[in-house]
């Protein structure tokens, strides 16, 4: 298996523009995390996905952020208007229920918002 | 979340010595799970430990867990300098799906 894909690698954007961040998770597993990375934060956990249901985004900062889980095979994290706050590194975690819950990262994505 | 703290923030020791991470955290777990994570990388699972369990090892690395003191430590023996980087505890609670991640000890061995 490729384990958890996520696109693109990098992005930089304007301060006020749309970004949309990509995730494929591990065949077969059933549920989805989106974290957020920062040295002031750490590692947050922004919203989680079971069966392409959302359980709990009371990470979800602002209402500028939006996720979505279209298929087992998709997920997509949204962030409009961005702002360069937003900077930090988006990660994408699936795992498969039964298996003590451990979760398979993808190699994140950098986002920089100037 | 209830946050697990780990120490110490950062570590730095000689190739072929011994590192202890320690975490810390607040509430009763179901299991306690640390991950390691590569400059520039995503997290990587390295070893579970379950509440019912005190010790665990796998290769060089030795976790325990005492439930009493709500807390676990990682242990590298032999370490090497490919073993330089962040090592984060997090944790399964109560119904939650989700887990909790500390914040991170940032490991560096030198050759």
């Amino acid at each position: 298996d490729a384990g958890v894909i996520q696109s693109p690698r990098h992005e930089v954007t304007e301060m006020g523009q749309e970004v949309t961040l990509r995730c494929k998770p591990i065949s077969g597993h059933d549920y989805l995390f989106w974290y957020r990375q920062t040295m002031m934060r750490g590692l947050e956990l922004l919203i989680y996905f079971n069966n392409n249901v959302p359980i709990d985004d009371s990470g979800m900062p602002e209402d500028r952020f939006s996720a979505k889980m279209p298929n087992a095979s998709f997920s997509t994290l949204k962030i409009q208007p961005s702002e360069p706050r937003d900077s930090a590194v988006y990660f994408c975690a699936s795992s498969l229920v039964g298996a003590s819950y451990e979760q398979y990262f993808g190699p994140g994505t950098r986002l920089t918002v100037t | 979340s209830q946050q697990g703290e780990e120490d110490p923030q950062a570590l730095s020791i000689q190739e072929g010595e011994n590192a202890t991470m320690n975490c810390s955290y607040k509430t009763s777990i179901n299991n306690l799970q640390w991950y390691r994570q590569n400059s520039g990388r995503g997290l990587v699972h390295l070893i579970l430990i379950r509440s019912n369990e005190r010790e665990k090892h796998s290769g060089r690395l030795r976790v325990t867990l005492d439930t009493s003191k709500k807390s676990s430590s990682l242990l590298i023996t032999a370490s090497r300098a490919a073993d330089t980087a962040s090592y984060f505890c997090a944790f399964l609670s109560g119904s939650a799906r989700q887990l909790t991640f500390g914040s991170g000890t940032q490991l560096t061995v030198l050759p």
